[in-house]
C-alpha cells in the first residue's frame, strides 16, 4: 500500500531534551517536506526536500534541522525543543518538486513540551 | 510567503443541500492549486490540483474551478452528506518550491 509513515504518533517532552520525528514514504517520490499545525493557522512548511542530499529551508524553519540520506527517509529533528513547538506535525511527500503533483500526508505527529 | 484566504471558516449545511466555499489569494504568480480534504483524526487527502485559468475539476459530487485572473478558486459540494464532514484546505504551490496553506474551511453536515 502506497504510504507515507510517521513515528511516534504522540509525544510528550521536556524542553531542550533532543528528538527525533522519523518519515518513510514507500512510492520513490522525489519531493518531500514537513509542516506544523497550530490552531487557526493553515499548514505551514517547516523544511522541504526536492532530492537526495537536497534540502532546503521552508517558510518556518527556525528550531528545525532535516536531512535526506535515502530517497524514501527524512526525519525532523528538534536538537533543543521549546514549548512554542508544541503542535501537529505533518510529514508529506510528491512525486515531484514541480508543485503540480498531489501530496501525499503522514498520519500525523502530536508534540507537547513542556 | 503567498497569503491564501479561505472562506469562510466554518459552516454548518443540511443533509442534501448544496454549498460552496472559496480560496483567494494575492497573484497569478504561482505554480498551481490543491485542494485537500482532512477528516478528524486522519490526515489530509489531495482532491483536486489545478493549474490553468478556467480549470474545472470533479470528483463524485465535489467540484472546482480556479480563476488566476481575478485570484479565486470554489470548491463546491452537490447533495452534502454526513461523509462530507471535514476541513477543505486550499494550497497553492510556489515558483519557490514551497506549498503554502490557508486555514481551511470546516464543513460540518447536519442529518
Amino acid at each position: 500500500e502506497a504510504q507515507v509513515t510517521q513515528n511516534p504518533r504522540y509525544l510528550i517532552t521536556v524542553t531542550g531534551k533532543k528528538l527525533t520525528v522519523t518519515c518513510s514514504q514507500n512510492m520513490n517520490h522525489e519531493y518531500m517536506s514537513w509542516y506544523r499545525q497550530d490552531p487557526g493557522l493553515g499548514l505551514r512548511q517547516i523544511y522541504y526536500s526536492m532530492n537526495v542530499e537536497a534540502t532546503d529551508k521552508g517558510d518556518v524553519p527556525e528550531g528545525y534541522k532535516v536531512s535526506r540520506k535515502e530517497k524514501r527517509n527524512f526525519p525532523l529533528i528538534l536538537e533543543s525543543p521549546s514549548p512554542n513547538q508544541t503542535s501537529l506535525y505533518f510529514c508529506a511527500s510528491s512525486l515531484s518538486a514541480g508543485m503540480n503533483t498531489e501530496a501525499f500526508f503522514g498520519q500525523g505527529t502530536r508534540l507537547t513540551v513542556v | 510567503i503567498l497569503n491564501v484566504e479561505q472562506s469562510p471558516q466554518s459552516l454548518h449545511v443540511q443533509e442534501g443541500d448544496s454549498t460552496n466555499f472559496t480560496c483567494s489569494f494575492p497573484s497569478s504568480n504561482f505554480y498551481a492549486l490543491h485542494w485537500y480534504r482532512w477528516e478528524t483524526a486522519k490526515s489530509p487527502e489531495a482532491l483536486f490540483v489545478m493549474t490553468l485559468n478556467g480549470d474545472e475539476k470533479k470528483k463524485g459530487r465535489i467540484s472546482a474551478t480556479l480563476n488566476t485572473k481575478e485570484g479565486y478558486s470554489y470548491l463546491y459540494i452537490k447533495g452534502s452528506q454526513p461523509e462530507d464532514s471535514a476541513t477543505y484546505l486550499c494550497a497553492l504551490g510556489r515558483f519557490d518550491y514551497k506549498l503554502s496553506f490557508g486555514a481551511g474551511t470546516t464543513v460540518t453536515v447536519r442529518a
